[in-house]
C-alpha cells in the first residue's frame, strides 16, 4: 500500500524558514516524480512544486520560485520542501502527491502558519 | 497559464439523484502522445484529496461505478448517477497536460 507521511509543519514568523518532509512507502520511490500541493485556509488546491525521480529536474509555481526549494533522498524514501522568506500567503496545508501529468496518491498533509 | 473553470460551484443534490460537474479548460489538453490528462479529485471534508477519474475517464481502483468522467479537448464532465451521502465534498478537475498543473475552483457538493 502506497503512504506518504509529511511532518515539518509549525507556526513561523514572517520571513522565517521551515523544511517539510515526506516519508514515502510502499512503492519504489525513486522511479516516480513528486509533487507538493497546497491548501490555504477554506481555499482550492494549488500545485507548488515538482521533482523527477533522481532529483535532478525540478519546477516550481512562479509564487514560490527562489523561495523554496524541493528536493528528495531517495535512499530514505523522503521528499523535502525547504520553505523560507515566508508571507502570510503562505499559510496553508502543504500535501506531498505522487505523479507527473496526474496525482495518483497524496499524504494527510502538513500545516504551516505564517504569523507574527 | 491554463484557466480550469468549473461549473457549478455549489451543488446541492437529493440522495438517489444524479449530479453533473462541469470542467472547461482555456486550452486543448490532449498531449502529444494523444492521450488527454484531465483528472478529477474528490476531497471529503477534514481529508486529503483522493483521485477518482485520470486520464479523462478511468476510474481509479476502489471508486465507485457510480462515478464516472468523460468529455474531450476543453470540455470536461464528471457525473454521479445516484449521490450518496459519502460523496459530500469538494470535487476538482486538474489539468495535467500544460505547465504548470492547474486545478479547478472546485465544486461543493452538498446532500439537499
Amino acid at each position: 500500500e502506497v503512504q506518504l507521511v509529511e511532518s515539518g509543519g509549525g507556526l513561523v514568523q514572517p520571513g522565517g524558514s521551515l523544511r517539510l518532509s515526506c516519508a514515502a512507502s510502499g512503492f519504489t520511490f525513486s522511479s516516480y516524480w513528486m509533487n507538493w500541493v497546497r491548501q490555504a485556509p477554506g481555499k482550492g488546491l494549488v500545485w507548488v512544486s515538482r521533482v523527477d525521480g533522481d532529483g535532478s529536474i525540478t519546477n516550481y509555481a512562479d509564487s514560490v520560485k527562489g523561495r523554496f526549494t524541493i528536493s528528495r533522498d531517495n535512499a530514505k524514501n523522503t521528499l523535502y520542501l525547504q520553505i523560507s522568506s515566508l508571507r502570510a500567503e503562505d499559510t496553508a496545508i502543504y500535501y506531498c502527491a505522487r505523479g507527473s501529468g496526474s496525482l495518483d496518491s497524496w499524504g494527510q498533509g502538513t500545516l504551516v502558519t505564517v504569523s507574527a | 497559464d491554463v484557466v480550469m473553470t468549473q461549473s457549478p460551484l455549489s451543488l446541492p443534490v437529493t440522495l438517489g439523484q444524479p449530479a453533473s460537474i462541469s470542467c472547461r479548460s482555456s486550452e486543448s489538453l490532449v498531449y502529444s502522445d494523444g492521450n488527454t490528462y484531465l483528472n478529477w479529485f474528490q476531497q471529503r471534508p477534514g481529508q486529503s484529496p483522493r483521485r477518482l477519474i485520470y486520464t479523462v475517464s478511468y476510474r481509479d481502483s476502489g471508486v465507485p461505478d457510480r462515478f464516472s468522467g468523460s468529455g474531450s479537448g476543453t470540455d470536461f464532465t464528471l457525473k454521479i448517477s445516484r449521490v450518496e451521502a459519502e460523496d459530500v465534498g469538494v470535487y476538482y478537475c486538474m489539468q495535467g497536460v500544460r505547465w504548470p498543473p492547474v486545478f479547478g475552483q472546485g465544486t461543493k457538493l452538498e446532500i439537499k
